[in-house]
């Protein structure tokens, strides 16, 4: 079955504690990103990947960090955690457009909840 | 990318149709319409687009007016399982794929 894994479902930790939230596809896709949700807010993008190797800040990515060194994981890092990064943070990819219009087609993990204390 | 204005929520009996209107006064002639739907803090799904001619699948259809600055989703056979939140996005097909989420329409389906 065609998915976006991403693991853990729900996470609380402290301040300053690292961590990493995996995102995991098995579509192929060259596409992937991160998007953290907040109420009122909406969802809002932080870190994209057109590739391997290839990765760019979003619009929120202060306190993040990404890798890509495999097509498949696109791994969200936060080195130093604080209580503003609190959220519901969801992965999505979306494969090497056939058609222009294809380009927004996205596919989404079911979420991670994360609580910073 | 265009703005877009959709009502806050809607209510719709199940097995009826459900009709989610959007404003998009200020689309361009590039943009797309894309509709993503949000189940309760599930991941967004996507379910139809469409540039100017009217679009249909298994999930829904998509109705653009001739001039193109409003859209509405059509479920034809709403069910309980149809209740979420609906995003109408306005996108052009090139650069960073950003999807940008407004608020959207909280829609729910009554027994």
């Amino acid at each position: 079955e065609a998915q976006v894994t991403q693991n853990p479902r729900y996470l609380i930790t402290v301040t300053g504690k690292k961590l990493t939230v995996t995102c995991s596809q098995n579509m192929n896709h060259e596409y992937m990103s991160w998007y953290r949700q907040d109420p009122g807010l909406g969802l809002r993008q932080i870190y994209y990947s057109m590739n391997v190797e290839v990765t760019d800040k979003g619009d929120v990515p202060e306190g993040y960090k990404v890798s890509r060194k495999e097509k498949r994981n696109f791994p969200l890092i936060l080195e130093s955690p604080s209580p503003n990064q609190t959220s519901l943070y969801f992965c999505a990819s979306s494969n090497r457009p056939t058609t222009l219009s294809s380009l927004n087609i996205q596919y989404f993990g079911a979420g991670t909840r994360l609580s910073v204390l | 990318d265009a703005k877009t204005t959709q009502p806050p929520s809607m209510d719709c009996a199940e097995g009826r149709a459900a009709n989610l209107p959007c404003n998009h006064s200020t689309i361009s002639g590039n943009e797309y319409v894309y509709w993503y739907r949000q189940i309760h803090s599930q991941g967004p799904q996507y379910i139809i687009h469409g540039l100017k001619n009217n679009e249909t699948n298994e999930m829904a259809s998509l109705i653009i007016t001739e001039d193109r600055k409003s859209s509405t989703l059509i479920l034809p056979h709403a069910t309980l399982r149809d209740t979420a939140v609906y995003y109408c996005i306005v996108r052009v097909t090139q650069g960073a794929q950003k999807l940008v989420f407004g608020q959207g329409t909280r829609l729910t389906i009554n027994p």
